[in-house]
């Protein structure tokens, strides 16, 4: 299993571009969520699914838009980047039954810096 | 947004010595995770909780389910130099399928 892979690896963009961050996972799990990463703060939770077709927006999901059209894949879309989205963008994955999501599995991470 | 007292925020300690860490909640979890993470890389998975009162170890670390069910302990002891990084603890109340994050513990080993 090559676990949960994310591209590209590392992202420049000017304000006001649009892109696209991939997030792919070969475990079969149902749920799947982005973070993103800020010296100091943690990882905070910017959306979420739990299955194909489910999706529910975390803690700071201004700005991104999500969709789950297959179980496998979880792309995160920024509109129009803004230098506040500078960051660095983990995609986990884990397994989930009957409202409980086991432990999570994290991707390499895509390092976003918006001029 | 909601996040965990995670201490200490960082530490600096000698090859060998044991190291002690935390994660506080207002809030009651059902589980509880703890991640490592090094520069470059997302975190991994160390140790997961699901039981209060749990004490479960994985080699040197060892990690504790506080009783009331909104706090958690890590451990990891005779530290040796590839310990260095950012340790995370994450939480799960009932009900919920989100994890909560806390803000990381930065640990250096001096050799």
């Amino acid at each position: 299993n090559a676990g949960v892979t994310q591209t590209p690896k590392f992202q420049v963009l000017k304000t006001g571009q649009s892109m696209t961050l991939q997030c792919a996972q070969d475990m079969n799990h149902e749920y799947m969520s982005w973070y993103r990463q800020d010296p100091g703060m943690g990882l905070r939770l910017i959306h979420y699914s739990v299955g194909a077709g489910i999706t529910d927006q975390g803690e700071v999901p201004n700005g991104y838009n999500v969709s789950r059209s297959t179980t496998e894949d979880f792309p995160l879309r920024l509109l129009s980047a803004a230098p506040s989205q500078t960051s660095v963008y983990f995609c986990a994955s884990s397994y989930s039954s009957s409202g409980v999501t086991d432990t999570q599995y994290f991707g390499p991470g895509t390092r976003l810096t918006v001029l | 947004g909601q996040q965990l007292n995670q201490s200490p925020q960082s530490m600096f300690i000698q090859e060998g010595e044991d190291v002690s860490m935390n994660c506080t909640s207002s809030s009651i979890f059902n589980t509880w995770l703890w991640y490592k993470q090094e520069p470059g890389e997302g975190p991994v998975l160390l140790i997961a909780l699901y039981k209060a009162g749990e004490l479960t170890s994985n080699g040197r670390l060892t990690a504790q389910f506080g009783i009331t069910r909104k706090d958690s302990f890590l451990n990891i002891s005779a530290s040796i130099p590839s310990d260095v990084g950012i340790y995370f603890c994450a939480g799960q109340a009932s009900g919920t399928y989100k994890y909560i994050f806390g803000t990381g513990t930065r640990l250096k080993v001096l050799a």
